[in-house]
Protein backbone atom coordinates (compact mmCIF):
# COMPACT_ATOMS: atom_id res chain seq x y z
CA UNK A 1 0.00 0.00 0.00
CA UNK A 2 1.11 3.66 -0.93
CA UNK A 3 2.48 5.25 2.22
CA UNK A 4 -0.80 7.68 2.44
CA UNK A 5 -1.97 9.00 6.12
CA UNK A 6 -4.58 11.45 6.27
CA UNK A 7 -5.43 13.53 9.57
CA UNK A 8 -7.66 13.37 11.47
CA UNK A 9 -9.83 10.55 10.22
CA UNK A 10 -13.12 12.10 11.52
CA UNK A 11 -14.29 15.57 12.37
CA UNK A 12 -16.98 17.38 13.67
CA UNK A 13 -17.17 21.11 13.51
CA UNK A 14 -19.51 24.15 13.63
CA UNK A 15 -20.75 26.77 10.93
CA UNK A 16 -18.32 29.39 10.75
CA UNK A 17 -15.10 27.41 11.77
CA UNK A 18 -12.39 27.07 10.04
CA UNK A 19 -10.78 23.65 9.44
CA UNK A 20 -7.45 22.16 8.37
CA UNK A 21 -6.69 18.21 7.01
CA UNK A 22 -3.46 16.85 6.21
CA UNK A 23 -2.33 14.48 3.85
CA UNK A 24 1.32 12.93 4.24
CA UNK A 25 2.94 10.70 1.95
CA UNK A 26 6.18 8.66 2.19
CA UNK A 27 6.32 7.95 -1.52
CA UNK A 28 8.03 11.22 -2.13
CA UNK A 29 5.73 11.63 -5.37
CA UNK A 30 5.50 14.86 -7.07
CA UNK A 31 1.83 15.39 -7.42
CA UNK A 32 -0.90 15.56 -4.48
CA UNK A 33 -4.34 15.95 -5.28
CA UNK A 34 -7.72 16.33 -2.72
CA UNK A 35 -11.08 15.05 -3.79
CA UNK A 36 -14.50 14.92 -2.22
CA UNK A 37 -17.06 12.46 -2.09
CA UNK A 38 -20.64 12.79 -1.86
CA UNK A 39 -23.61 10.73 -2.53
CA UNK A 40 -24.98 10.98 -5.98
CA UNK A 41 -21.79 13.78 -7.07
CA UNK A 42 -18.70 10.44 -6.77
CA UNK A 43 -15.47 12.13 -6.88
CA UNK A 44 -14.76 15.65 -7.41
CA UNK A 45 -11.34 17.39 -7.73
CA UNK A 46 -10.71 20.35 -4.89
CA UNK A 47 -7.05 21.11 -5.52
CA UNK A 48 -4.09 19.54 -6.33
CA UNK A 49 -0.47 19.94 -6.49
CA UNK A 50 2.13 19.67 -8.78
CA UNK A 51 5.40 19.98 -6.42
CA UNK A 52 6.33 22.10 -3.47
CA UNK A 53 4.65 25.75 -3.63
CA UNK A 54 2.53 25.30 -6.85
CA UNK A 55 -0.86 24.47 -7.07
CA UNK A 56 -3.92 24.57 -8.91
CA UNK A 57 -7.78 24.39 -8.65
CA UNK A 58 -10.00 21.82 -9.49
CA UNK A 59 -13.70 21.78 -10.24
CA UNK A 60 -15.28 22.18 -6.85
CA UNK A 61 -12.79 25.00 -5.15
CA UNK A 62 -14.65 27.65 -3.84
CA UNK A 63 -14.42 28.39 -0.26
CA UNK A 64 -11.63 25.32 -0.01
CA UNK A 65 -7.69 26.79 0.19
CA UNK A 66 -4.37 24.20 -0.29
CA UNK A 67 -0.66 24.76 0.75
CA UNK A 68 2.26 22.61 -0.14
CA UNK A 69 5.42 23.66 1.47
CA UNK A 70 7.01 20.55 1.81
CA UNK A 71 7.00 17.12 -0.85
CA UNK A 72 5.64 14.90 1.53
CA UNK A 73 2.91 16.85 3.32
CA UNK A 74 -0.36 18.92 1.71
CA UNK A 75 -2.92 20.66 3.40
CA UNK A 76 -6.73 21.62 2.41
CA UNK A 77 -7.91 24.23 4.24
CA UNK A 78 -11.93 25.71 4.86
CA UNK A 79 -11.36 29.26 5.55
CA UNK A 80 -15.05 29.55 7.02
CA UNK A 81 -17.09 25.92 6.90
CA UNK A 82 -20.66 25.66 5.61
CA UNK A 83 -22.72 22.57 5.98
CA UNK A 84 -22.52 21.85 2.20
CA UNK A 85 -18.62 21.37 3.29
CA UNK A 86 -19.70 17.74 4.96
CA UNK A 87 -18.44 15.49 3.09
CA UNK A 88 -15.28 12.47 2.98
CA UNK A 89 -12.25 14.26 1.28
CA UNK A 90 -9.74 11.82 0.10
CA UNK A 91 -6.16 12.46 -0.62
CA UNK A 92 -4.45 10.95 -3.37
CA UNK A 93 -0.66 10.67 -5.29
CA UNK A 94 1.09 10.08 -8.06
CA UNK A 95 4.24 9.99 -9.30
CA UNK A 96 4.08 12.21 -12.43
CA UNK A 97 0.67 13.15 -12.71
CA UNK A 98 -2.39 11.62 -14.26
CA UNK A 99 -2.29 12.54 -17.67
CA UNK A 100 0.04 10.06 -18.94
CA UNK A 101 -2.12 7.34 -17.43
CA UNK A 102 -0.18 6.48 -14.23
CA UNK A 103 -2.87 5.97 -11.49
CA UNK A 104 -3.61 7.69 -8.36
CA UNK A 105 -2.83 6.13 -5.24
CA UNK A 106 -5.71 7.20 -2.32
CA UNK A 107 -5.66 7.70 1.49
CA UNK A 108 -8.15 6.55 3.70
CA UNK A 109 -10.08 9.56 4.29
CA UNK A 110 -11.56 11.92 6.29
CA UNK A 111 -15.00 12.22 7.27
CA UNK A 112 -16.02 16.13 8.02
CA UNK A 113 -19.32 16.85 9.48
CA UNK A 114 -20.17 20.70 9.54
CA UNK A 115 -23.39 21.05 11.95
CA UNK B 1 -20.91 19.49 -17.66
CA UNK B 2 -20.08 16.06 -16.63
CA UNK B 3 -17.33 14.51 -18.74
CA UNK B 4 -17.82 10.89 -17.36
CA UNK B 5 -20.90 9.88 -16.72
CA UNK B 6 -21.94 6.43 -15.08
CA UNK B 7 -25.58 6.33 -15.88
CA UNK B 8 -26.70 3.54 -13.86
CA UNK B 9 -26.38 3.92 -10.18
CA UNK B 10 -26.68 0.31 -9.21
CA UNK B 11 -26.56 -3.07 -10.31
CA UNK B 12 -27.37 -6.29 -9.02
CA UNK B 13 -25.96 -9.24 -10.41
CA UNK B 14 -25.92 -12.98 -8.91
CA UNK B 15 -22.92 -14.97 -7.80
CA UNK B 16 -21.06 -16.70 -10.43
CA UNK B 17 -22.77 -14.36 -13.75
CA UNK B 18 -21.66 -11.27 -15.81
CA UNK B 19 -21.20 -7.97 -14.26
CA UNK B 20 -20.99 -5.09 -16.85
CA UNK B 21 -20.73 -1.94 -15.67
CA UNK B 22 -20.90 1.08 -18.17
CA UNK B 23 -19.37 3.93 -18.49
CA UNK B 24 -19.54 7.18 -21.01
CA UNK B 25 -17.59 10.16 -21.69
CA UNK B 26 -17.92 13.45 -23.49
CA UNK B 27 -14.12 14.84 -23.73
CA UNK B 28 -12.24 13.70 -26.91
CA UNK B 29 -9.38 14.77 -25.58
CA UNK B 30 -9.26 11.80 -22.87
CA UNK B 31 -7.02 8.90 -24.21
CA UNK B 32 -6.72 6.83 -20.63
CA UNK B 33 -9.35 5.50 -18.68
CA UNK B 34 -9.07 3.77 -15.43
CA UNK B 35 -11.51 1.69 -12.89
CA UNK B 36 -11.15 1.88 -9.16
CA UNK B 37 -12.84 -0.18 -6.60
CA UNK B 38 -14.34 1.49 -3.65
CA UNK B 39 -15.38 -0.25 -0.22
CA UNK B 40 -16.73 1.53 2.33
CA UNK B 41 -14.90 3.36 4.75
CA UNK B 42 -11.60 2.69 3.09
CA UNK B 43 -10.65 4.94 -0.06
CA UNK B 44 -10.65 3.79 -3.66
CA UNK B 45 -8.06 1.61 -5.31
CA UNK B 46 -7.48 1.14 -8.66
CA UNK B 47 -8.43 -1.86 -10.62
CA UNK B 48 -7.56 -1.72 -14.29
CA UNK B 49 -7.00 0.86 -16.91
CA UNK B 50 -6.90 1.19 -21.41
CA UNK B 51 -5.02 3.65 -23.32
CA UNK B 52 -7.04 5.00 -26.03
CA UNK B 53 -4.50 3.38 -28.47
CA UNK B 54 -6.77 -0.63 -27.53
CA UNK B 55 -10.00 -1.85 -27.51
CA UNK B 56 -9.45 -4.25 -24.55
CA UNK B 57 -7.32 -5.02 -21.97
CA UNK B 58 -8.04 -7.66 -19.41
CA UNK B 59 -6.69 -9.47 -16.19
CA UNK B 60 -7.77 -11.97 -14.61
CA UNK B 61 -11.66 -11.69 -14.18
CA UNK B 62 -11.60 -8.31 -15.22
CA UNK B 63 -11.38 -6.95 -18.60
CA UNK B 64 -12.36 -3.47 -20.10
CA UNK B 65 -13.63 -3.08 -23.48
CA UNK B 66 -13.17 0.55 -25.07
CA UNK B 67 -15.45 2.01 -28.10
CA UNK B 68 -14.02 5.17 -28.89
CA UNK B 69 -16.27 6.25 -31.42
CA UNK B 70 -19.19 5.96 -29.54
CA UNK B 71 -17.13 7.31 -26.31
CA UNK B 72 -17.93 4.34 -23.88
CA UNK B 73 -16.46 1.90 -22.06
CA UNK B 74 -17.29 -0.83 -20.09
CA UNK B 75 -15.66 -3.01 -17.32
CA UNK B 76 -17.14 -7.30 -17.07
CA UNK B 77 -16.00 -9.37 -14.20
CA UNK B 78 -16.67 -12.52 -14.63
CA UNK B 79 -17.74 -14.41 -12.75
CA UNK B 80 -18.58 -11.96 -10.35
CA UNK B 81 -18.09 -13.06 -6.52
CA UNK B 82 -19.40 -11.64 -3.50
CA UNK B 83 -16.16 -9.95 -2.54
CA UNK B 84 -16.61 -8.10 -5.82
CA UNK B 85 -19.65 -5.76 -4.35
CA UNK B 86 -18.53 -2.50 -4.16
CA UNK B 87 -18.76 1.14 -5.32
CA UNK B 88 -17.30 1.20 -8.98
CA UNK B 89 -15.52 4.32 -10.51
CA UNK B 90 -15.02 5.36 -13.89
CA UNK B 91 -12.30 7.66 -14.50
CA UNK B 92 -10.76 9.18 -17.10
CA UNK B 93 -7.47 11.48 -18.12
CA UNK B 94 -5.90 13.37 -20.87
CA UNK B 95 -2.26 13.09 -21.79
CA UNK B 96 -2.43 17.14 -23.12
CA UNK B 97 -1.93 19.26 -20.47
CA UNK B 98 -1.29 16.12 -17.77
CA UNK B 99 -4.89 16.52 -16.70
CA UNK B 100 -5.93 15.16 -13.38
CA UNK B 101 -8.50 12.29 -13.54
CA UNK B 102 -12.21 13.05 -13.65
CA UNK B 103 -14.49 10.67 -12.22
CA UNK B 104 -17.95 9.27 -12.91
CA UNK B 105 -20.43 9.23 -10.11
CA UNK B 106 -19.71 5.29 -9.52
CA UNK B 107 -22.10 2.38 -9.80
CA UNK B 108 -23.04 0.61 -6.87
CA UNK B 109 -22.66 -3.24 -7.45
CA UNK B 110 -24.14 -5.83 -5.69
CA UNK B 111 -23.18 -9.60 -5.88
CA UNK B 112 -26.12 -12.13 -4.25
CA UNK B 113 -24.41 -15.17 -3.10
Amino acid sequence: DAGITQSPRHKVTETGTPVTLRCHQTENHRYMYWYRQDPGHGLRLIHYSYGVKDTDKGEVSDGYSVSRSKTEDFLLTLESATSSQTSVYFCAISEQGTGSGEKLFFGSGTQLSVL
Amino acid sequence: DQQVKQNSPSLSVQEGRISILNCDYTNSMFDYFLWYKKYPAEGPTFLISISSIKDKNEDGRFTVFLNKSAKHLSLHIVPSQPGDSAVYFCAASASEGNTPLVFGKGTRLSVIA
